[in-house]
């Protein structure tokens, strides 16, 4: 699975848009990127995951580059409930291998 | 659907027993789990790899006699962390994978189980 590299930590205003930024560069052709989030002392919750095109669902949109090299996690009107380590991973979908978490970003929603 | 619960969500025991982790999956077949340790502060780290009827697949330095890992059925993996310490106080949790349907393949967390050690 293709390396990926995420600010530490992030602050975001109550109501306002969250912009996570993740870095692929060596993902490779067929290769996805999924996005999950760990809430503190919870597991880890699936958020959205691409290939190529945008996508929007009830939780987040997610917006890779034209060249794939990188992504964009964008919570549309973050709530104090979305704090939590956000966590950006390339694999191949339908893998047989686990999932490997990075050290992820904080993103802490500010009232 | 895809549901992972995990049993009991905390527990307490005095260093040198025994204490069983049970991880289920509530609405779909899988067969592999598996189990990740993560210490405050750090990301999750996996332990082992747990395959339905057959042995587990412990990741380097993970001490396979000490945690003991059961997967039985197509639904249930347990894990026994023996001779418990002070140094295995940690949050394990469990994912499964499910083997059919649109989620092929997909893992999916359970809530976890906090482990503090006396």
């Amino acid at each position: 699975d293709a390396k990926t590299t995420q600010p530490p930590s992030m602050d975001c205003a109550e109501g306002r848009a969250a912009n996570l930024p993740c870095n692929h560069s060596t993902i490779s052709g067929n290769e996805y990127v999924y996005w999950y989030r760990q809430i503190h002392s919870q597991g880890p919750q699936y958020i959205i995951h691409g290939l190529k095109n945008n996508e929007t669902n009830e939780m987040a949109s997610l917006i890779i580059t034209e060249d794939r090299k990188s992504s964009t996690l964008i919570l549309p009107h973050a709530t104090l409930r979305d704090t939590a380590v956000y966590y950006c991973i390339v694999r191949l979908p339908g893998s047989a291998r686990q999932l490997t978490f990075g050290s992820g970003t904080q993103l802490t929603v500010l009232p | 659907g895809a549901v992972v619960s995990q049993h009991p969500s905390r527990v307490i025991c005095k260093s040198g027993t025994s204490v069983k982790i049970e991880c289920r999956s509530l609405d779909f077949q899988a067969t592999t789990m598996f189990w990740y340790r993560q210490f405050p502060k750090q990301s999750l780290m996996l332990m082992a790899t747990s395959n339905e009827g057959s042995k587990a697949t412990y990741e380097q330095g993970v001490e396979k006699d000490k945690f003991l890992i059961n997967h039985a059925s197509l639904t249930l993996s347990t894990l026994t962390v023996t001779s418990a310490h002070p140094e295995d106080s940690s949050f394990y949790i469990c994912s499964a994978r499910d083997i059919s349907g649109d989620l092929r393949n997909e893992q999916f967390f359970g809530p976890g189980t906090r482990l503090t050690v006396l």
